[in-house]
């Protein structure tokens, strides 16, 4: 059974950065499939932030690309987001996921981690 | 604002059947294929239709999906109060070359 984890601190100063890494267990990254990284506001909808594959080519928001820099560490078995220069605006649950073919980077997510809410505050 | 436009909540009785739109465009939906997923409270999404129509395993037929032009449908019927949730469409938008989701509709079965 593939399972994700989302870890990294659960407070960040505004202007600082935002780091969270996934662990897959169950499945190798390296054996196939874009890793994506969504967010949610509370109360809000689902964002897409950007995708990752084990050689690392990578999709980015549009909106969100100047700021963010995904990578990915198949000797851990993870992959990580990194976000720079946080506003109260980027304050939300990040979640990690498997898209579910193992090489078009279009199909949709088939396995998530729990969430971790990451809140933006001094 | 969503890229796909989705209805912010639709209600039902149990027993009944729902529908959920998610409208997009040419670059979305009109060239790519549809996928919901399924928020129940405090959790993570579930897939629940992939490929415009399929269903991953485990997931029952009364969650059906259909795509027309640059348009989106999840069909739920026979509702039950376990189906109260946050339903998602998404889809790859090639102008953008990135995943985008709609605003998500909050299904109440009443």
């Amino acid at each position: 059974q593939v399972q994700l984890q989302e870890s990294g601190p659960g407070l960040v100063k505004p202007s600082e950065t935002l780091s969270l890494s996934c662990t897959v267990s169950g499945y190798s990254i390296s054996s196939g499939s874009y890793w994506g990284w969504i967010r949610q506001p509370p109360g809000k909808g689902l964002e897409w932030i950007g995708n990752i594959y084990h050689s690392g080519d990578t999709y980015y928001s549009p909106s969100l690309k100047s700021r963010v820099t995904i990578s990915v560490d198949t000797s851990k078995n993870q992959f990580s987001l990194k976000l720079r220069s946080v506003t109260a605006a980027d304050a939300a649950v990040y979640y990690c996921a498997r898209v579910s073919h193992p090489v078009i980077v279009t199909a949709p997510f088939d396995y998530w981690g729990q969430g971790t809410l990451v809140t933006v505050s001094s | 604002q969503s890229v796909l436009t989705q209805p912010p909540s639709v209600s039902a009785a149990p027993g009944q059947k729902v529908t959920i739109s998610c409208s997009g465009s040419n670059s979305n939906i009109g060239n790519n294929y549809v996928s919901w997923y399924q928020q129940l409270p405090g959790t993570a999404p579930k897939l629940l239709i992939y490929e415009n129509n399929k269903r991953p395993s485990g997931i029952p037929d009364r969650f059906s999906g259909s795509k027309s032009g640059t348009s989106a449908t999840l069909g739920i019927t026979g509702l039950q109060t376990g189906d109260e949730a946050d339903y998602y469409c998404g889809t790859w938008d090639s102008s953008m070359r990135g995943g985008v989701f709609g605003g998500g509709t909050k299904l109440t079965v009443l």
